[in-house]
């Protein structure tokens, strides 16, 4: 079976911390690594991943892929309380099927 | 665009009833999938389509059925509804096999007593 493990499955920060989610995943017909992010509706994109070592950022969110290790993180700063959700991340394959890991949930307090 | 589509948002089935769930993207995308979600996991595919006239199972695909006349639609069927499909159904589309990021509806949460 094809697996995809994120770590932790949840967390609790205050606002302004910094959280950083693992994302592990198994080489059998990789294609890219992405990330969603999910608010009690369904799951919205935020990276995807193809290459080692290039970071992709958007705003407070970065991601980076680790090829070799075949791992991605999700790092996300100065964290605010819209950030809370439940992040999602998947390994895309060259059948164009996805798999998802089971996501880890996160919670900003204020 | 409305993008992906899904109805009805909120069903309640008895056992052994039937019912079919409605997908629609107006992208043209080729790739449309149907997944679940169980309360604190992941998203696991139950069917996907490549394009008309194609489909073939993903992990899950027990209980279900799936068609795909049109590009634009792809219909999930429940025959004999048991308490295990209780769940959110997602479907999602993406436009190719080169680029795996996927477009999802808002839902549809199912559930059978």
């Amino acid at each position: 079976e094809d697996k995809v493990v994120q770590s932790p499955l949840s967390l609790v920060v205050h606002e302004g911390d910094t959280v950083t989610l693992n994302c592990s995943y198994e080489v059998t017909n990789f294609r890219s690594l992405l990330w969603y992010k999910q608010e009690k509706k369904a799951p919205t994109f935020l990276f995807m991943l193809t290459s080692s070592g290039i970071e992709k950022k958007s705003g407070r969110l970065s991601s980076i892929l680790d090829k070799k290790e075949l791992f991605s993180i999700l790092n996300i700063t100065a964290t605010q309380t819209g950030d809370s959700a439940v992040y999602l991340c998947a390994k895309g394959t060259n059948a164009g099927k996805s798999t998802f890991g089971d996501g880890t949930t996160l919670t900003v307090k204020p | 665009n409305a993008g992906v589509t899904q109805t009805p948002k909120f069903r309640i089935l008895k056992i052994g009833q039937s019912m079919t769930l409605q997908c629609t993207q107006d992208m043209n995308h080729n790739y449309m999938y149907w997944y679940r979600q169980d309360p604190g996991m992941g998203l696991k595919l139950i069917y996907y389509s490549v394009g008309a006239g194609i489909t073939d199972k993903g992990e899950v695909p027990n209980g279900y059925n799936v068609s795909r006349s049109t590009t634009e639609d792809f219909p999930l069927r429940l025959e004999l509804a048991a308490p295990s499909q209780t769940s959110v159904y997602f479907c999602a589309s993406s436009p190719d096999d080169w680029n795996n990021e996927q477009f999802f509806g808002p839902g549809t949460r199912l559930t059978v007593l």
